[in-house]
């Protein structure tokens, strides 16, 4: 089993939807990660969060929110999804002292139409 | 504001033909520079972390290597499986996220 998981792996749905995408870790790792990558854009962060009662936006957080439900567990919301939401979003994690070491999920494919 | 630019965009390379990508940054005060190979359809693939200038890392056909301004990532005698996008990021003495660049897609043809 991966050490990250993210469901769902693919999404399609309509704009105006509330989708929900979710992580899971078994690293142990404090720091979790939600980045979305668009084709020419790179990685960019959206939400990131130190543990469990510390939550932090990223440079692209508006229209997304985020749930730390437990150590292992991070999801992220798109309350009403629009079309220029498209893209394929990952979830990291990381540990101390090697913060920057980032363990990825497989990504999630998500299209609004 | 945190910048890294990598160059090239896209690299095609005949197999055994050695070559060096580029990672240019701006941080406020570097913790650390990260490189990540990202297969198609996969999350990206932690390589290696550099520290302060002059520092050196090395696995298989792969060398990073880190000044004040910039990095390189020097692929020595690549095979068709070395193909990838290569991604560099850097992180702040903040310990903040990471900020990563564009990358660059490497095609190594047999």
């Amino acid at each position: 089993d991966a050490d990250v998981t993210q469901t769902p792996r693919n999404r399609i749905t309509k704009t105006g939807k509330r989708i929900m995408l979710e992580c899971s870790q078994t690293k142990g790792h404090d720091r979790m990660y939600w980045y979305r990558q668009d084709p020419g854009l790179g990685l960019r962060l959206i939400y990131y969060s130190f543990d469990v009662k510390d939550i932090n936006k990223g440079e692209i957080s508006d229209g997304y929110s985020v749930s730390r439900q437990a150590q292992a567990k991070f999801s992220l919301s798109l309350e009403s999804a629009i079309p220029n939401q498209t893209a394929l979003y990952f979830c990291a994690t990381s540990g101390t002292p090697n913060t920057g070491e980032l363990f990825f999920g497989e990504g999630s494919r998500l299209t609004v139409l | 504001e945190d910048q890294v630019t990598q160059s090239p965009e896209a690299l095609r390379l005949q197999e055994g033909e050695s070559s060096s990508l580029n990672c240019s940054y701006t941080v406020s005060g570097l913790r650390g520079l990260f490189w990540y190979r990202q297969d198609p359809g996969k999350g990206p693939e932690f390589l290696f972390t550099l520290y302060s200038a002059g520092e050196e890392k090395e696995k298989e056909r792969l060398k990073a290597t880190l000044t004040k301004k910039e990095s390189f990532l020097h692929i020595t005698a690549p095979k068709p499986e070395d193909s990838a996008t290569y991604l560099c990021a850097v992180q702040a003495n903040s310990g903040y996220a990471l900020n990563f660049g564009k990358g660059t897609s490497l095609l190594v043809t047999p």
